[in-house]
């Protein structure tokens, strides 16, 4: 079974403060994808990424960069915290080739 | 860039009727069509795919169709069952290896015993 996993299931943080979202995957996936989910909105693509050390912008960027440094972990960094920042955070990876995505648990990020 | 729309936003069935959620798409090359299934606190999972080169696929009480003439998708659900419950996304997706999923907002089905 693939397995994605989050760092953090809850997360509370304030107003300016950087942050870290981590996402690994353990079936070796090329591609890895970062969702941010708000209710009436679904599911918006902020960035993915399908190589390591390569990564594309999604449909909502602004505020947020990431990381892959390995092909297994894929980071989601706040710069500096806003309060509409406030939302549910969802990983996805994928093989390359294939459109399955598989989705982490979550982080759930309220922003002070 | 693509864009999918979906409805109803909210959907609300008597156990064993069936249910149907619709999806439009406006992207003539999208060429892949999944439904995932978020039940309450978990996480999203694929229930369902289709593909441009195939009208309609099955699988038990899940059913999905696709019109490519007028860009719209749908999921069938019959005999509906109270775990049925749960937000259904739908979504689209054009050629190439890096799988990017444009989402629907969201329906969410309550099935009431």
């Amino acid at each position: 079974d693939v397995k994605v996993t989050q760092s953090s299931r809850y997360l509370v943080k304030r107003t300016g403060e950087k942050v870290f979202l981590e996402c690994v995957q353990d079936m070796d996936h090329e591609n890895m994808f970062w969702y941010r989910q708000d209710p009436g909105l679904g599911l918006r693509l902020i960035y993915f990424s399908y190589d390591v050390k390569m990564k594309e912008k999604g449909d909502i960027p602004e505020g947020y960069s990431v990381s892959r440094e390995k092909k297994e972990r894929f980071s989601l960094i706040l710069e500096s915290a806003s309060t509409n920042q406030t939302s549910m955070y969802l990983c996805a990876s994928s093989l390359i080739g294939s459109k399955e995505q598989f989705f982490g648990p979550g982080t759930r990020l309220t922003v002070l | 860039g693509e864009n999918v729309e979906q409805h109803p936003s909210t959907l609300s069935v008597q156990e064993g009727d069936s249910a149907v959620i619709k999806c439009t798409y406006s992207d003539s090359a999208s060429n892949y069509f999944p439904w995932y299934k978020q039940e309450l606190g978990k996480r999203p999972q694929l229930i369902i795919d289709i593909r441009s080169n195939v009208g309609e696929k099955k699988d038990q009480r899940i059913a999905v169709t696709l019109n490519k003439t007028a860009k719209h998708f749908s999921l069938h659900i019959t005999e509906t069952q109270p775990e049925d419950s749960a937000v259904y996304f739908c979504a689209a997706s054009k050629g190439g290896s890096q799988g990017n999923l444009i989402f629907g907002k969201g329906t969410k089905l309550s099935v009431k015993p």
